[in-house]
């Protein structure tokens, strides 16, 4: 069964230094989001990416954080500057379509930062 | 006031018991989605549903609209059930609102 897949499985990071978190979702799903878990919290919807854009984001999603698809298949997430409570689970997911089908998670990204 | 509320926070059951995981939610909805995350961060979509009842192996899933409440039902509940129940919503725009999750832990 096809999957989304993302690198890497945990990253290190000094605190401001920029990261990339990549995903790849399923190759016939048209619609990306962007997910983050705090440890001992609820998941947190960041963004989501349609058509080479995005289609909503939320107030965490501030200018620190920019989504691309750069080729056709990787969706990536980067936050220029981290700060400390950047540290949690980042996970991508993708579906078909817009609402009313099922989101494919990867098994996430642990993003600590030091 | 979290906008999507669930219930038990925390269950332990014997293997073999019959489990029930609740979901509250305050919003207006297009679909509820039942997803399970595993102990190592892992999730999983269980059902998505926007009306009635569904049903996969061991687990039932049904949704009440009109009071704005769905339930998890696990059957025959086995140690490799053990893992956090999550109730995440759809209110007609791109994103999902999670509730805080149920962790369930059975035992042998």
């Amino acid at each position: 069964e096809p999957e989304v897949t993302q690198t890497p499985s945990h990253q290190v990071t000094q605190m401001g230094q920029e990261v990339i978190l990549r995903c790849v979702p399923i190759s016939n799903h048209l619609y990306f989001y962007w997910y983050r878990q705090i440890l001992g919290q609820k998941v947190e919807f960041l963004v989501s990416f349609y058509n080479n854009e995005i289609s909503e984001k939320s107030e965490i999603f501030d200018d620190q954080f920019s989504v691309e698809r750069p080729d056709g298949s990787n969706f990536t997430l980067k936050i220029r500057s981290t700060k400390l409570e950047d540290s949690a689970m980042y996970f991508c997911a993708s579906s078909e379509a817009r609402v009313g089908q099922p989101q494919h998670f990867g098994d996430g990204t642990r993003l600590s930062i030091l | 006031k979290n906008e999507v509320e669930q219930s038990p926070q925390n269950l332990t059951a014997q293997e073999g018991e019959f489990i029930t995981i609740n979901c509250s939610y305050s919003v207006g909805i297009s679909a509820l989605h039942w997803l399970q995350q595993h102990p190592g961060g892992g999730i999983v979509s269980l059902f998505m549903l926007s009306s009635g009842k569904k049903k996969h192996g061991r687990l039932i899933a049904t949704i009440n609209i009109q009071e704005k409440h769905s339930s998890l039902h696990i059957t025959a509940s086995h140690p490799r059930d053990s893992a956090v129940y999550i109730c995440a919503v759809e209110g007609g725009t791109d994103k999902l609102i999670f509730g805080t999750g149920t962790r369930l832990q059975v035992f042998p």
